[in-house]
């Protein structure tokens, strides 16, 4: 069974650029959610898309977005960088509700210069 | 809002001992409880689920305790490993979504 996949792995961007990541779930699961790692802050939550609609969203900037489609994948959009979206961003997908186990992708790492 | 907090923020220990990492969080209205491993350069893998309802789960050489009224969890790890070595991250949610609120973690060695 393939497990979450994150794409690309690697990213370095400039300053004021866009930039779009990818997520696709197990095979099954409607529920994908998105979060940010760095050394400062952690892990925080960015926001959950549930059968297409955004469930819950976390205290991120507009800049922030995403998206997800029929099949379940997911995309995120961060616009206009800043050095401080340097980061590691982590996706998990589940069955449905946090009574299901959440399975981790390996992450993008992003990097602004 | 909800923080979760845990120490140590790393351990340290030799091969074979038993240890505890712990996890306190401020508001104790969660609806569940999971503690994951985090190795280098790679994501997140579950270890425990405790649903609110539980007081503890099982599994393998783990067991991890829940006491909501306290707000605290403990992660139990016997007779470690050096395949153990990794960073323990607890996460609570706070509804029946997938928002999860997580620790800064707790980076264990496990020396041979």
């Amino acid at each position: 069974k393939a497990g979450v996949t994150q794409t690309p792995r690697y990213l370095i961007k400039t300053r004021g650029q866009q930039v779009t990541l990818s997520c696709s779930p197990i095979s099954g699961h409607r529920s994908v959610s998105w979060y940010q790692q760095t050394p400062g802050q952690g892990l925080q939550f960015l926001f959950e898309y549930f059968s297409e609609t955004q469930r819950n969203k976390g205290n991120f900037p507009g800049r922030f977005s995403g998206r997800q489609f029929s099949n379940s994948r997911s995309e995120m959009n961060v616009s206009t960088l800043e050095l401080g979206d340097s980061a590691l961003y982590l996706c998990a997908s589940s069955f449905g509700t946090a009574k299901n186990i959440q399975y981790f992708g390996a992450g993008t790492r992003l990097s602004v210069l | 809002k909800q923080e979760v907090t845990q120490i140590p923020a790393a351990l340290s220990v030799p091969e074979g001992e038993n240890l505890v990492l712990n996890c306190s969080f401020t508001d104790s209205a969660i609806y569940n409880l999971q503690w994951f491993r985090q190795d280098p350069g790679k994501g997140l893998t579950s270890l425990l689920l405790i649903q609110s309802s539980q007081r503890e789960q099982t599994s393998g050489r783990l067991n991890a305790s829940l006491d909501k009224s306290s707000g605290r969890s403990t992660l139990y790890i016997a007779a470690s490993q050096p395949g153990d070595s990794a960073t323990y991250l607890c996460a609570v949610s706070v509804n029946t979504g997938n928002q999860f609120y997580f620790g800064t973690g707790t980076s264990l060695t496990v020396i041979p």
